[in-house]
């Protein structure tokens, strides 16, 4: 079965330090990790996806199949980050994507 | 292109009572998958629509149903509402023939069971 797990609901880091969200899955196949991004008063939206490799808004998640882990970081948290994050699984060409429960990040002047 | 918009906005019912909630997609996705957020739960998955298709759904009970129409606008049915139905309800469609799997959100649809 597919499970997402994101251990932390809230993380508060100050502005300038390193931020790290995790995010674990569980998937007998070849799976695709996403983090997507809510922001107050905004819909949900894709922050960034694995196999794309990119780094978006300073945003980094690399994808470790032997932990079985896709952690968010950024090496400087900037105030505009604190949002709702949300980790996301879907099996390759399965159109079934869970969420974990998300982290609440509040990035502190 | 529009984004996926859902009707209504805000609800606000009673226990017992049903509601039906609606979903247009972006023009030209065929997928409609609907999503409960709570606080404390997260986003939870409720089911997903392919070409008026059942494709999957998640661990909810009977009283939450959906079905999908020919021009892919979707909805979503709750009968016998309880109070801990009250959530955010959020649609997402997605482009079933792009090679990655992304999808994109409405605003979601506030529902209070009083």
């Amino acid at each position: 079965a597919q499970r997402v797990t994101q251990p932390e609901k809230l993380l508060s880091v100050f502005k300038g330090a390193p931020v790290e969200l995790k995010c674990n899955y569980s998937y007998s196949g070849s799976p695709e990790l996403f983090w997507y991004v809510q922001y107050s008063r905004q819909r949900l939206q894709l922050l960034l996806r694995h196999i794309s490799r990119e780094s978006i808004k300073g945003f980094t998640a690399d994808l470790n199949k032997g932990e079985t882990s896709f952690h968010l970081k950024k090496p400087f948290a900037q105030e505009e980050d604190s949002a709702m994050y949300y980790c996301a699984l879907s099996g390759y060409n399965n159109n079934d994507m869970r969420f974990g429960a998300g982290t609440r990040l509040t990035v502190k002047p | 292109k529009a984004g996926v918009t859902q009707t209504p906005r805000y609800l606000i019912k009673t226990r017992g009572q049903q509601v039906t909630l609606s979903c247009s997609p972006i023009s030209g996705h065929r997928s409609v998958s609907w999503y409960q957020q709570t606080p404390g739960q997260g986003l939870q998955f409720l089911f997903e629509y392919f070409s008026e298709t059942q494709r999957n759904k998640g661990n909810f009970p009977g009283r939450f149903s959906g079905r999908q129409f020919s021009n892919s606008r979707s909805e979503m049915n709750v009968s016998t509402l309880e109070l801990g139905d009250s959530a955010l309800y959020l649609c997402a469609s997605r482009n079933a023939g792009a090679t990655y799997n992304e999808q994109f959100f409405g605003p979601g649809t506030r529902l209070t069971v009083l």
